[in-house]
């Protein structure tokens, strides 16, 4: 296993229109967590999945954001109707349920709203 | 509000000087960690610490974590131009699932 993967690294849009990013996790991991990253700032945390399940969503998550983690594997993000301030790094990490607090990153997709 | 400060903001500094780089919360952590991460690419897992008082080395890198657990740091010696990243602290809360990060600490070590 190579890590924690995010497709597509990039992805251009313009406003009003919807994307999905998708992540693969570590094969083993049955956490994963999504965050989104601004310039000069740390990873703020957006949505939580134990297995299947979404157990803990951030007020930052609006309703034109939705998370899902179909069969427990791979999670996909989807922004609707796009605005500019969705520019950001959209991070995926996974983790063992025994050490849940040490989070194995992916590289990030990295989203620009025109 | 972010609950954990890094301090400081910024750091130049030549190879083989050493540095030390802080973060600081006025709530207890149950556990701490520390990443690196460098443009384009996602946090990479360094160190976690989970008990007060507690030393971490890794090579040149020494991590502490309070014995409050409010507070760790991160000491680098004869620091390498690879050493160059954003150090993001990041702690969990007892009882939480979300992890909590601080702003960063971004480093520049010129050769």
């Amino acid at each position: 296993d190579t890590g924690v993967s995010q497709d597509p690294r990039h992805k251009i849009t313009k406003r009003g229109q919807n994307v999905t990013f998708r992540c693969d996790p570590i094969s083993e991991h049955n956490r994963l967590y999504w965050y989104r990253q601004t310039l000069g700032q740390g990873p703020e945390f957006l949505t939580y999945f134990q297995n299947e399940a979404q157990l803990e969503k951030s007020r930052l998550l609006s309703d034109r954001f939705s998370a899902e983690r179909p069969k427990g594997s791979f999670s996909t993000l989807e922004i609707q109707r796009t605005e500019q301030g969705d520019s950001a790094m959209y991070l995926c990490a996974s983790s063992f349920t025994g050490k849940a607090y040490e989070q194995y990153f992916g590289p990030g997709t990295r989203l620009t709203v025109t | 509000t972010q609950l954990l400060e890094q301090s400081p903001q910024f750091l130049s500094i030549q190879e083989g000087e050493n540095l030390t780089v802080y973060c600081n919360s006025s709530s207890v952590f149950s556990s701490l960690q520390w990443y690196r991460q460098e443009p384009g690419e996602g946090p990479v897992l360094l160190v976690t610490v989970v008990t007060g008082g507690e030393v971490k080395k890794l090579k040149r890198l020494t991590f502490q974590f309070g014995d409050a657990r409010k507070d760790s740091s991160l000491h680098i010696t004869a620091a390498q131009p690879g050493d160059t990243g954003l150090y993001l602290c990041a702690g969990a809360r007892s009882g939480g699932f979300k992890t909590i990060f601080g702003a960063g600490t971004r480093l520049f070590v010129k050769a």
